[in-house]
């Protein structure tokens, strides 16, 4: 029972590298959201989706971006990174059909970055 | 002023003990609530759903104020496993993909 898979699990970059965390879900979930946590924070919204093809911007969607070809997968990319970047960072996904599990968020095991 | 709000401890109390967290919102048209739980760099996991009725699971008892909009969260009989960290999350409208999260309260319960 997979849930929502993220990887890498680490990661170590240097200023204005780019890199992609990858997120894939095999609950056949509809919606899926990157958030990003800093430290003593709560989960602040990147980007999400609410089905493939269609994607949105959340609170703090500057310097990445999101595609959604799949239902099964959420790429989130980094295009320059930045120290300030330095985060984890968990993707979720949630359906609103299921009966009582409706719009409960199901989160991976979350991406620890750092930017050097 | 955040959407979401908590307060933010920490919380440090006896086993045994009755701890309360509480959470408002702002934005009146939110339709769901929920307390999920965090352990130390851990995801986050669901705790409860928050009903208009109330409910309860065990030790642990969610109530929903819409008139006041807050949500809060009873736990009773305190165990050292419950320390953690609690975060609220409400969605507004039918979007499930787009929760706003309260940035948490820590419970330590200490022997």
């Amino acid at each position: 029972n997979a849930g929502v898979t993220q990887t890498p699990k680490f990661q170590v970059l240097k200023t204005g590298q780019s890199m992609t965390l990858q997120c894939a879900q095999d609950m056949n979930h509809e919606y899926m959201s990157w958030y990003r946590q800093d430290p003593g924070m709560g989960l602040r919204l990147i980007h999400y989706s609410v089905g493939a093809g269609i994607t949105d911007q959340g609170e703090v969607p500057n310097g990445y971006n999101v595609s959604r070809s799949t239902t099964e997968d959420f790429p989130l990319r980094l295009l320059s990174a930045a120290p300030s970047q330095t985060s984890v960072y968990f993707c979720a996904s949630s359906s609103p059909r299921q009966g009582l599990a409706k719009n409960i968020q199901y989160f991976g095991a979350g991406t620890r970055l750092s930017v050097l | 002023r955040k959407e979401v709000e908590q307060d933010p401890g920490p919380f440090n109390v006896p086993e045994g003990a009755t701890v309360a967290f509480n959470c408002t919102y702002s934005n009146s048209a939110s339709q769901s609530f929920f307390w999920y739980r965090q352990d130390c760099r851990k995801e986050p996991k669901l705790l409860m759903s928050v009903y208009s009725s109330g409910n309860e699971d065990g030790r642990f008892t969610a109530q929903l104020n819409r008139a006041s909009q807050y949500i809060s969260l009873l736990i009773r009989d305190s165990k050292l496993s419950d320390s953690a960290t609690y975060l609220c999350a409400v969605n507004i409208g039918t979007n499930a993909g787009k929760s706003t999260f309260g940035d948490g309260t820590t419970l330590t319960v200490k022997p």
